[in-house]
C-alpha cells in the first residue's frame, strides 16, 4: 500500500516559469516531510523539508508548502533552470520510529 | 569529506549466485537503510539498522540478508532466493534525531548474467 504518492510521473515547464511538484499521503501519523532530486545513475540528494508544525518552508529558488487537513505537499521552484532536470521523490517520515517513505517520483523537465 | 559510499557500482552476479553490495558511512550516522529501486518506481525499502548489531525487514527484506557489526558499514546480501535481483540498490543514513534527512551513496547497479 503505497503511503505516499506522486500522481504526476512528468512534467515539463519553461525555463524561467514556476515548476509545482505535487505529492499526497495517506498517514496523518507523518510528522517530517522531505524533497529529494535525483539524476540518473545517482543516488538521490536532499533538497528541502518541513516539519508537520509548519505549514511552508523557503530555501531559495525551492519552497515546500504543506497542507495537513489535505495530506498535501508541495514542492515550488522559481525560477525553473534546466539544471533542475531530474526526478524528484518527495518522501515522509512517521512520528515513531525512524523509517521513510518514498513516493514514485517525479520527472522534471525545464525547456530551455 | 563526509559521505556514503557504496562499491560496486556496477554487479554482475549469475544465477543461483550470492553477492554482497558494500555500503560505508564517515557521517557518524547511527542509522543506516537499503532501497531498491526498479523502473518507473520509487524506492522501496529492504532492510533498516537503528544500532549496531540491530536491525530490521524493511517491506521488501524476502531474498536479502543483512548485517550491521559496525556503525560504519551496513553490507547487504542478496542471496539466490531472490528470484529477481536485478536493480538499481541504494544505503542511506541518518541521525537519530528528529528531522534529520536521510542521506544518500551513489547507489549499486545489480544484472543477472
Amino acid at each position: 500500500d503505497q503511503q505516499v504518492k506522486q500522481n504526476s510521473p512528468s512534467l515539463s515547464v519553461q525555463e524561467g516559469r514556476i515548476s509545482i511538484l505535487n505529492c499526497d499521503y495517506t498517514n496523518s501519523m507523518f510528522d517530517y516531510f522531505l524533497w529529494y532530486k535525483k539524476y540518473p545513475a545517482e543516488g538521490p540528494t536532499f533538497l528541502i523539508s518541513i516539519s508537520s508544525i509548519k505549514d511552508k518552508n523557503e530555501d531559495g529558488r525551492f519552497t515546500v508548502f504543506l497542507n495537513k487537513s489535505a495530506k498535501h505537499l508541495s514542492l515550488h521552484i522559481v525560477p525553473s533552470q534546466p539544471g533542475d532536470s531530474a526526478v524528484y521523490f518527495c518522501a515522509a517520515r512517521r512520528n515513531t520510529g525512524n523509517q521513510f517513505y518514498f513516493g514514485t517520483g517525479t520527472s522534471l523537465t525545464v525547456i530551455p | 569529506d563526509g559521505g556514503i559510499t557504496q562499491s560496486p557500482k556496477y554487479l554482475f552476479r549469475k544465477e543461483g549466485q550470492n553477492v554482497t553490495l558494500s555500503c560505508e558511512q564517515n557521517l557518524n550516522h547511527d542509522a543506516m537503510y537499503w532501497y531498491r529501486q526498479d523502473p518507473g518506481q520509487g524506492l522501496r525499502l529492504i532492510y533498516y539498522s537503528q544500532i549496531v548489531n540491530d536491525f530490521q525487514k524493511g517491506d521488501i527484506a524476502e531474498g536479502y540478508s543483512v548485517s550491521r557489526e559496525k556503525k560504519e558499514s551496513f553490507p547487504l546480501t542478496v542471496t539466490s532466493a531472490q528470484k529477481n535481483p536485478t536493480a538499481f540498490y541504494l544505503c542511506a543514513s541518518s541521525l537519530q534525531a528528529s528531522n534529520q534527512p536521510q542521506h544518500f551513496g551513489d547507489g549499486t547497479r545489480l544484472s543477472i548474467l
